[in-house]
């Protein structure tokens, strides 16, 4: 499996993009990336998926560079809900989860 | 529609004390899932089930059971606890019967073994 790398925490402006970046310089080719979300010792909540191609849902966007070795997500306003962990996960369809420490994203006022 | 319900939210336990963790979900979801979260770390999978009838082991299945009951319902089993099982457990459910991308979680049990 893709070793994912992602920032330990970041923090964005109310209203602003946030920009989360990862890194999966060994992804292989049919390795998808996914989105999830941890608010607050919730249950993690799906946000986005991709293969290769960008990817925009009603929560957000995800950008995959051309070589697949890393990808942004994008969300495009965040509000102090989004405050949240945030997991990438490098994973064949059909093999389960691994969900590493995530990024701290902290939406400041 | 409730989605995934888990009970009980919180327990503390005994070493070698034994348990079971309920998890139900009303989204006719067929496969569902057990995973565990230690404090400041990320959610390992315990075990899954791709339909009713069927289980197989996760990444930590040692020292833990399960049961798809029905379609709706699917328990994890604590035979006899120990410290180390200390954690959060999350069931989730997903739609298809192969371990999807889109899973849906509960809202946990936090559980405390001494």
């Amino acid at each position: 499996d893709a070793k994912t790398t992602q920032p330990p925490s970041m923090d964005c402006a109310e209203g602003r993009a946030a920009n989360l970046p990862c890194n999966h310089s060994t992804i292989s080719g049919n390795e998808y990336v996914y989105w999830y979300r941890q608010i607050h010792s919730q249950g993690p909540q799906y946000i986005i998926h991709g293969l290769k191609n960008n990817e925009t849902n009603e929560m957000a966007s995800l950008i995959i560079t051309e070589d697949r070795k890393s990808s942004t997500l994008i969300l495009p306003h965040a509000t102090l809900r989004d405050t949240a962990v945030y997991y990438c996960i490098v994973k064949i369809y059909g093999q389960n989860f691994v969900f590493g420490p995530g990024t701290r994203l902290s939406v400041l006022p | 529609n409730a989605g995934v319900t888990q009970t009980p939210k919180f327990q503390v336990l005994k070493t070698g004390q034994s348990m079971t963790l309920q998890c139900a979900q009303d989204m006719n979801h067929n496969s569902m899932y057990w995973y565990r979260q230690d404090p400041g770390m990320g959610l390992r999978l315990i075990y899954y089930s791709a339909s009713e009838g069927t289980t197989d082991k996760g990444e930590v299945p040692n020292g833990y059971n399960v049961s798809r009951l029905n379609k709706r319902e699917f328990s994890l089993r604590l035979e006899s606890a120990a410290p180390s099982q200390t954690s959060v457990y999350f069931c989730a459910s997903s739609p298809g019967t192969a371990i999807s991308y889109e899973q849906y979680f509960g809202p946990g049990t936090r559980l405390t073994v001494t």
